[in-house]
């Protein structure tokens, strides 16, 4: 059975502070995708990674990705109030996507 | 360019009836997507239309069908509604073709309520 899993899954940090978002799935998948879910709407594309080793940048956000170790991080630098907000990987083995458990992120001032 | 458009953006059913959720993928993609994405977990792949025809399905029972139209919209249709089929549904709309064609964009929802 495949299996997305992400750790943890409720994360409450402090404005200015750094943490990480770990994701950890069962099969091996080309691509690894990163999104981002505001209550009640619907999901925000953040990164596409696309090989082993690739590590992308956007902002206070940096995901990177490890195919041998089948992991993918999401790594939040100075938290700020903007970020609060549910964050999803998934893969696509077999061209369909699979998501993740979600990560509810609430930054506090 | 249009984005991915939904409707309705919310509806509520009783248990046992019908409902139809579409979708109008944005300009220029060939491929759409459905998700179920109950309260407080991840989205769930149901079913996935290329062309017309379906490309892919998940885990769900066949009273979940759809359509895809020659414009490429989309329907997903949902017979004998049960209680746990309340939840956000989505659809995703990306294209398929040569080169990269790993992106996809999601619409911003129809919320379904079953009483």
């Amino acid at each position: 059975e495949l299996k997305v899993e992400q750790n943890p899954l409720f994360l409450s940090m402090q404005e200015g502070k750094n943490y990480t978002i770990y994701c950890n799935y069962s099969t091996t998948s080309d691509r690894l995708y990163w999104y981002r879910q505001d209550p009640g709407k619907s999901l925000e594309s953040l990164f596409v990674l696309l090989s082993n080793g690739a590590v992308k940048q956007e902002g206070r956000l940096m995901a990177s990705l490890d195919t041998k170790a089948r992991l993918s991080t999401l790594h939040i630098t100075a938290a700020v109030h903007d970020l609060s907000a549910t964050y999803f990987c998934a893969v696509t083995p077999y061209n369909q996507f699979y998501f993740g458990t979600g990560t509810s992120l609430t930054v506090i001032p | 360019e249009t984005g991915v458009t939904q409707s309705p953006t919310h509806l509520i059913k009783t248990r046992g009836q019908q409902v139809t959720l579409r979708c109008s993928s944005q300009s220029g993609h060939n491929t759409v997507s459905w998700y179920q994405q109950a309260l407080g977990q991840g989205p769930q792949f149901i079913f996935q239309y290329y062309r017309e025809e379906e490309n892919g399905r998940g885990n769900f029972p066949p009273r979940f069908s759809g359509l895809q139209f020659p414009n490429y919209s989309s329907e997903l249709n949902v017979n004998a509604l049960e209680l746990d089929d309340s939840a956000l549904y989505l659809c995703a709309s990306s294209h398929k073709g040569t080169g990269n064609s790993y992106e996809q964009y999601f619409g911003p929802g129809t919320r379904l309520t079953v009483t």
